[in-house]
């Protein structure tokens, strides 16, 4: 049972190109989350799918694009990489939304020059 | 915006000494969740707590949930090497907010 699994694991970006995050859960769970952490910041939610088929913005989506292709995938995608998103980021799933813990991936750590 | 801070932002302590960490939500919270991520890890989820005043325990961790629901804390007692990590609070509305957590350091 792998939980939920990122890659990659590291990129490097330069600015102005693009990329995507790739999420995917086998827990059979509902929601999926995307939040990226920077020092002193704490954990920061981009975008959110409740279920499959919705996506909503949480605090900071700018920059960012979401897909929830099914169930089990949810990815990220950064159409023009800015220094300023150099992070690393989680993807997280719950099995009924808010009222249960979260189950984080390892993380993608990215870096933009 | 709904905010929730943590203190103390650093605590360094010797092994053995206890340890806690405070949470602060700007808004009444559904509930709290607590997680804990290791030097280099992802976060992982260690409880949540639902009603007003409750108290729950895991082995020397205690975790209370304040009567207005609003604040939270997490109580280590006799710290050990392993508990070494940053613990987060996450305050539940309509959104999971994440505390800025609280980095611990336990030196043998």
């Amino acid at each position: 049972n792998a939980g939920v699994t990122q890659t990659p694991k590291f990129q490097v970006l330069k600015t102005g190109q693009s990329m995507t995050l790739q999420c995917a859960q086998d827990m059979n769970h509902n929601s999926m989350y995307w939040y990226r952490q920077d020092p002193g910041m704490g954990l920061r939610l981009i975008y959110y799918s409740a279920s499959e088929g919705t996506t909503d913005k949480g605090e900071v989506p700018n920059g960012y694009n979401v897909s929830r292709l099914n169930k089990r995938e949810f990815s990220l995608r950064l159409e023009s990489a800015a220094p300023s998103q150099t992070s690393v980021y989680f993807c997280a799933s719950s099995g009924y939304g808010r009222a249960y813990g979260y189950t984080f991936g390892s993380g993608t750590r990215l870096t933009v020059v | 915006g709904q905010q929730v801070m943590q203190i103390p932002q650093y605590q360094h302590v010797q092994e053995g000494e206890d340890f806690t960490t405070y949470c602060n939500s700007s808004t009444t919270l559904s509930n709290i969740q607590w997680y804990k991520q290791r030097p280099g890890g992802h976060p992982v989820f260690l409880i949540q707590l639902v009603k007003s005043g409750e108290v729950k325990k895991q082995k020397r961790l205690t975790f209370q949930f304040g009567e207005a629901k609003k604040n939270s804390s997490l109580h280590i007692t006799a710290t050990q090497t392993t508990d070494v990590g940053t613990y987060f609070c996450a305050g539940n509305t309509d959104k999971l907010i994440f505390g800025t957590g609280t980095r611990l350091q336990v030196f043998p």
